[in-house]
């Protein structure tokens, strides 16, 4: 199956801008969606598409991509930001119908 | 508003098996797939598979081929994830997800369950 890489931690100055990335072969092919999970608690979905956020997301959320890779951008981050971040795509070899998620990045707000 | 809710917190044998129900509520259920994502004490997501609420079609994470059965009853909205032949890296917390489905193929995951906890151990 395809894989996906991210970055295992970053972090960011209170207001200041962060992008998390997350490349992979996959990406070349499929967009990425991108989750926030905070301790203890289920996934949340913040960005899918080409750069959609669901109802009730801070619009300081937004995607992009690149070749093969895909970045997710909080742009003035919240101390409430401070979570894991996961990207995931469709797997784009053997399992054609397969999803992949990246390994996730923890995200510090200082 | 669109609701997963799991069944409660599992404790099993190794060798055992472990049925985990998720129960949807608010949107009409065959429009869309359930996927299962599991993930283990501080790990990261894992994939396990997904069903089309539609059809019954499955597609299962090649790691888990032959350990696991998805079904969905439509009559009641509910999804059923079993894993067979339980070993102790199973131990994990299990989540079932909405999953966008778009021309037969899957897109995104949109609402989560809360999650239900399997343990393995002797």
């Amino acid at each position: 199956s395809s894989e996906l890489t991210q970055d295992p931690a970053v972090s960011v100055a209170l207001g200041q801008t962060v992008r998390i990335t997350c490349q992979g072969d996959s990406l070349r092919s499929y967009y990425a969606s991108w989750y926030q999970q905070k301790p203890g608690q289920a996934p949340v979905l913040v960005i899918y598409g080409k750069n959609n956020r669901p109802s009730g997301i801070p619009d300081r959320f937004s995607g992009s991509s690149s070749g093969n890779t895909a970045s997710l951008t909080i742009t003035g981050a919240q101390a409430e930001d401070e979570a894991d971040y996961y990207c995931n795509s469709r797997d784009s070899s053997g399992n054609h119908l397969g999803v992949v998620f990246g390994g996730g990045t923890k995200l510090t707000v200082l | 508003q669109v609701q997963l809710v799991q069944s409660g917190a599992e404790v099993k044998k190794p060798g055992a098996s472990v049925k985990v129900s998720c129960k949807a509520s608010g949107y009409t259920f065959t429009s869309y797939g359930i996927s299962w994502v599991r993930q283990a004490p501080g790990q990261g997501l894992e994939w396990m598979g997904w069903i089309s609420a539609y059809n019954g079609n499955t597609n299962y994470a090649q790691k888990l081929q032959g350990r696991v059965t998805m079904t969905t009853d439509t009559s009641t909205s509910t999804a059923y994830m079993e894993l067979r032949s339980l070993r102790s890296d199973d131990t994990a917390v299990y989540y079932c997800a909405r999953l966008v489905v778009v021309a037969a193929t899957p897109d995104y995951f949109d609402y989560w369950g809360q999650g239900t906890l399997v343990t393995v151990s002797s």
